[in-house]
């Protein structure tokens, strides 16, 4: 599996934007980067995904890098409930298998 | 819609004994996947269901674990017998057949502790 790095952890203060990198200089072209986040206590959840262009939605927007070997994963106004792990996943989108491959992901923590 | 459950929510058993986990996915989803995240570790995945057939099952530890969907609904996870490295949260999630197959709809988890 195509492997991605993220830093450990990240701090944020509440109602201000927040970046999110993530480093997958090995991807190919037929995997997607996903994101999910885990809340604590919780299981992961979904926030959005892409392939080549910018992507928005109600979560979330997703930043890829022209050569695609990073991308960023941007929260525009954090809350306190969006402290998490994040986690960003290639996702082979060829065949019938979807499974998910987490990493350690990036621990986001918010200040109010 | 109605959410993936898992039951129960926290397990304690002793070495040796059997547990079995429950799942029950969000209704019309054909995908069910098992993921597991034993202490200090990453999530891992165990194995993926399209309706009752395993479709994927390779990260399955061993033996000791059963997993069925009979009837393509709900999904029971069997440790048997447990050992005290199966601790940790069990994940259970499901996805659409088609179109958003890709997005995972996770459960809760199920917390065990073997002793």
């Amino acid at each position: 599996d195509a492997k991605t790095t993220q830093p450990n952890s990240m701090e944020s203060n509440e109602e201000e934007p927040v970046h999110l990198p993530c480093n997958h200089s090995t991807i190919s072209g037929t995997d997607y980067i996903h994101w999910y986040r885990q809340l604590p206590s919780q299981g992961p959840e979904y926030v959005i995904h892409g392939l080549t262009s910018n992507v928005n939605n109600r979560m979330a927007s997703l930043a890829i890098a022209e050569d695609r070997k990073s991308s960023t994963l941007i929260l525009h106004r954090a809350t306190l409930r969006d402290a998490a792990v994040y986690y960003c996943i290639l996702f082979y989108s060829g065949g019938s298998n979807y499974k998910l491959t987490f990493g350690k992901g990036t621990l986001l923590t918010v200040n109010p | 819609e109605a959410g993936v459950t898992q039951f129960p929510s926290h397990s304690v058993i002793e070495k040796g004994q059997t547990v079995t986990l429950r799942c029950d996915p969000i209704s019309g989803h054909d995908n069910l996947y098992w993921y597991r995240r034993v202490m200090g570790k990453e999530i891992k995945f165990l194995l993926h269901f399209v309706k009752e057939s395993k479709q994927d099952e390779s990260g399955m530890p061993n033996n000791r674990f059963l997993a069925e969907r009979t009837g393509g609904t709900y999904s029971t996870l069997k440790v048997q017998p447990a050992e005290l490295e199966d601790s940790g949260v069990y994940f259970c999630a499901s996805s659409r057949e088609t179109g958003k197959a890709y997005e995972q709809y996770f459960g809760p988890g199920t917390r065990l502790t073997v002793t």
